[in-house]
């Protein structure tokens, strides 16, 4: 179990560049989940695939922000024109089971630094 | 909307004394309750799910219980490697179902030795 990894780990662009991010999920779960989490705040959920269909999205997720999972494998997130104030954690977690048992595993994040 | 509360925000504790966190909830129907345990620079860690007012679950020193308000983490006699933030989060009944989670901004426990 190589658990949940994601890459890169810190990013630091400038306002108006693009960026994107990279979840490889523990390789048996089909759920994929990424959420946000700014400092002192708690995570905030963006979207959710079940294998490669993304099936609920936050309104969070401005147009800025767009979500994959090709193969239902890995995923990645990418923000466009990228804000301030999209300064944050980006979290990654899978599962393998419905997100009622909580068991989520969570990576250890990609920080983006937006100046 | 849904909301999570946790009080206090941040709590220092000797080792070995014992206290309890609390988070409050307002969500239109529970499906779950969870506790997750996050130390700096990492991902959180899932500990517990609680599903039904009355509900009690346990892991080492902690001890989640559950009301139809809200839900408290005891942690009984506590050691220095149980300093973290411990974060609360609920799953609300929706319609066509929803795999989100709501999370507390979390509650930031030092325990000193």
């Amino acid at each position: 179990d190589t658990g949940v990894s994601q890459n890169p780990r810190h990013k630091i662009t400038k306002r108006g560049q693009n960026v994107t991010f990279r979840c490889d999920p523990i390789s048996e779960h089909n759920r994929l989940y990424w959420y946000r989490q700014t400092l002192g705040q708690g995570p905030e959920f963006l979207t959710y695939f079940q294998n490669e269909a993304q099936l609920e999205k936050s309104r969070l997720l401005s147009d800025r922000f767009s979500a994959e999972r090709p193969k239902g494998s890995f995923s990645t997130l990418e923000i466009q024109r990228t804000e301030q104030g999209d300064s944050a954690m980006y979290l990654c977690a899978s599962s393998r089971q419905q997100i009622s048992t909580g068991e989520l595993f969570f990576g250890e994040g990609s920080r983006l630094t937006v100046l | 909307e849904d909301q999570v509360t946790q009080s206090p925000e941040a709590l220092r504790l000797q080792e070995g004394e014992s206290s309890s966190l609390n988070c409050s909830y307002t969500v239109s129907g529970l499906r779950g309750l969870f506790w997750y345990r996050q130390d700096p620079g990492k991902g959180p860690e899932f500990l517990f799910t609680l599903y039904s007012a009355g509900e009690e679950k346990e892991k080492e020193r902690l001890k989640a219980t559950l009301t139809k308000k809200e839900s408290f983490l005891h942690i009984t006699a506590p050691k220095p490697e149980d300093s973290a933030t411990y974060l609360c989060a609920v799953q609300a009944v929706v319609a066509g179902g929803s795999e989100k989670l709501v999370f507390g901004k979390g509650m930031k426990l030092t325990v000193n030795p």
